[in-house]
């Protein structure tokens, strides 16, 4: 069953640094998006991108984020100039009719 | 502003009890309902996804309802088993698709 990857798994990054966060989504699905969990917390909609662009963001993803489809395939989130507050579980999801696929996360540690 | 809420925040079970979850959301114009299943330091699995047209929908021993008049869903798990010791968590897409929101999740614990 195809499935959704996301790397790293794990990135440890200082304050300040940009981190980039890669996700391969389901190859025939058509709407994509991003979302974070602090530890305990819920899960945060973050973002979604639809034909080429963000269909909706929430207030989270101001202007120290951005996501880019780069080649067809990626999905990646950036996080320009990382805050401590900033480290948490980042969810890639990719859905087609609807039904949302999240991938394995990438577990962010801003030091 | 959408809101989901979820109860109880835990449960905790012998092994072969019947179970119902309860997500309540605040806004009735949503286009879909997904539960979930979260296991600890993981991703999150789909279980079942209900469009908003839809009254309930099956799978094994998991069943979920909705009625968007109300704005509740529930899931139901028969015959509980160590193995659904989990988080489940409702997700509410907004009409137009693009925003989801979830609850905190009912941390599950079926005791062998």
């Amino acid at each position: 069953e195809p499935e959704v990857t996301q790397t790293p798994s794990h990135q440890v990054t200082q304050m300040g640094q940009e981190v980039i966060l890669r996700c391969v989504p389901i190859s025939n699905h058509l709407y994509f998006y991003w979302y974070r969990q602090i530890l305990g917390q819920k899960v945060e909609f973050l973002v979604s991108f639809y034909n080429n662009e963000i269909s909706e963001k929430s207030e989270i993803f101001d202007d120290q984020f951005s996501v880019e489809r780069p080649d067809g395939s990626n999905f990646t989130l950036k996080i320009r100039s990382t805050k401590l507050e900033d480290s948490a579980m980042y969810f890639c999801a990719s859905s087609a009719q609807g039904r949302q696929y999240f991938g394995p996360g990438t577990r962010l540690t801003v030091l | 502003k959408q809101e989901v809420t979820q109860i109880p925040a835990a449960l905790s079970v012998p092994e072969g009890e019947n179970l119902v979850l309860n997500c309540s959301f605040t806004d009735s114009a949503i286009y879909n309902l997904q539960w979930f299943r979260q296991d600890p330091g993981k991703g999150l699995t789909s279980l079942l996804l209900i469009q908003s047209s839809q009254r309930e929908q099956t799978s094994g021993r998991l069943n979920a309802s909705l009625d968007k008049s109300s704005g509740r869903s529930t899931l139901y798990i028969a015959a509980s088993q160590p193995g659904d010791s989990a988080t489940y968590l409702c997700a509410v897409l907004n009409t137009g698709g693009f925003k989801t929101i979830f609850g905190a999740g009912t941390r599950l614990f079926v005791k062998a």
